[in-house]
């Protein structure tokens, strides 16, 4: 069974740029989740999605972060305009469905913002 | 609210020794879930082991126990047999059936030494 895909797996932007990231979750899974992860943090959650419905959004910075899931599949992220803070790991991960099912991880794509 | 806690920055471990990864929790929920992820230099967070707080019995998976002492609020990871590929970034993470978020510890990295 093929895992979580995202593209790029690295990205390095000048700031006030914009990037955008690609999400494949596993297949048949309903939910998914970016996170981003700062060096020397845990992951933290800016989204979740079930389906094609947004169901938490809580900690995602809306002025410069959009995130979209069109068909309930595949999804991508994106930062406009980019902050040197915005330097991370952003992470995708999918799991069946909700609450205390497993959520796994794809490689996630290192972005470097100068 | 729910909080990790990982007091160990870094392990050291000997091939082929057992060790022990420190994790306790907070939370006044009485149905969560305990998980344990491993995230090597390439990036990627790999589910490992994962305990339910109604479970009575420790989990295991293969190499991997997780001792879960309730009162304590504690989720110890145990690796046995360690090997140089478990060197790594371990983090430990929770979620309450009720806030239905996964939150995550700030890691303790292992270094295997042959």
């Amino acid at each position: 069974e093929a895992g979580v895909a995202q593209s790029p797996r690295y990205k390095i932007i000048e700031k006030r740029q914009s990037v955008a990231f690609w999400c494949n979750p596993i297949s048949g899974h309903a939910t998914l989740y970016w996170y981003q992860q700062i060096l020397g943090q845990g992951p933290k959650l800016l989204i979740q999605f079930q389906n094609n419905g947004v169901v938490d959004d809580s900690q995602l910075p809306k002025d410069r972060f959009s995130a979209e899931r069109l068909k309930g599949v595949d999804s991508t992220l994106k930062i406009q305009p980019a902050k040197l803070e915005d330097s991370a790991v952003y992470l995708c991960a999918s799991s069946l469905g909700a609450g205390l099912d497993t959520q796994y991880f794809g490689p996630g794509t290192r972005l470097t913002v100068l | 609210a729910q909080k990790i806690t990982q007091t160990q920055p870094g392990m050291f471990v000997q091939e082929k020794e057992a060790v022990t990864l420190d994790c306790t929790y907070d939370t006044s929920d009485q149905s969560y879930g305990l998980f344990w992820y491993k995230q090597p230099s390439s990036g990627e967070m790999i589910f490992l082991i994962y305990q339910g707080s109604y479970d009575e019995q420790n989990a295991t998976e293969g190499r991997y126990s997780l001792n879960f002492q309730k009162a304590r609020k504690s989720a110890n990871l145990v690796i046995s047999a360690s090997q140089l590929g478990d060197s790594a970034m371990y983090f430990c993470a929770m979620m309450n059936t009720g806030f239905q978020k996964l939150v995550f510890g700030t890691g303790t990295r292992l270094l295997v030494s042959p």
